[in-house]
């Protein structure tokens, strides 16, 4: 069964550490995206990958990171930096990358909660 | 700047018809997605707009005018099951996302 992973469903921290979300797809999709929902507000774009070794910034990028060593996995890092954290985080993927018109399939989101 | 616009809430019945609006003002434009929430849940996709008129699938309709920067997302015979938040999507250089509508159906 195709489709992309989230892991965990929850997540809490406690402020100034640093918590690493996973995301994996095995759609074969090029590209790979981390978005952001707040109540209230769109969905917002952090990172995204079109190809492996290479990612670009969205909308929010500061205080995360990411990386994309291979094209199945795309895990982004919530850093001390970021002064907000706690949100629901979803993970999401395509066959091709932003601007085409193949649609994101999500994956299921982590919430995540820092006190 | 990039705005789009939709309804926060809406209510309806059961087996009623509703039509979910979503305005757009966008630099670029490539199509409009539309997606369904459940909350607590990854958004799933309904359709996809590039052209203007109005594509029909199973219940769900989609419609769009890009001189009018307006879509609209249709919902016939409704069901418990349809309640749920519905995303307007503008694809440009990026997807960017309306706040969404709350849809809840009551029976």
């Amino acid at each position: 069964d195709g489709g992309i992973t989230q892991s965990p469903k929850y997540l809490f921290r406690k402020e100034g550490q640093n918590v690493t979300l996973s995301c994996e797809q095995n759609l074969n999709h090029d590209a790979m995206y981390w978005y952001r929902q707040d109540p209230g507000q769109g969905l917002r774009l952090i990172y995204y990958s079109q190809i492996v070794n290479d990612f670009q910034k969205g909308d929010i990028a500061e205080g995360y990171s990411v990386s994309r060593e291979k094209k199945e996995s795309f895990p982004l890092t919530v850093t001390s930096a970021q002064k907000n954290p706690t949100a629901f985080y979803l993970c999401a993927s395509s066959i091709r990358g932003q601007g085409t018109s193949y649609e994101q399939y999500f994956g299921p989101g982590t919430r995540l909660t820092v006190t | 700047g990039q705005n789009i616009d939709q309804p926060t809430e809406m209510t309806a019945t059961e087996g009623a018809i509703v039509q979910i609006n979503c305005t757009y003002q966008t630099s670029g434009f490539n199509g409009l997605f539309w997606y369904q929430q459940h909350a607590g849940e990854a958004p799933t996709f309904l359709s996809y707009n590039v052209l203007d008129g109005l594509e029909e699938k199973g219940r769900f309709s989609s419609f769009l005018s890009r001189s009018k920067g307006y879509s609209y997302l249709l919902l016939k015979e409704l069901q418990m099951k349809d309640s749920a938040s519905y995303l307007c999507a503008v694809n440009t250089d990026k997807l960017i996302f309306g706040t969404g509508t709350r849809l809840q159906v009551f029976p």
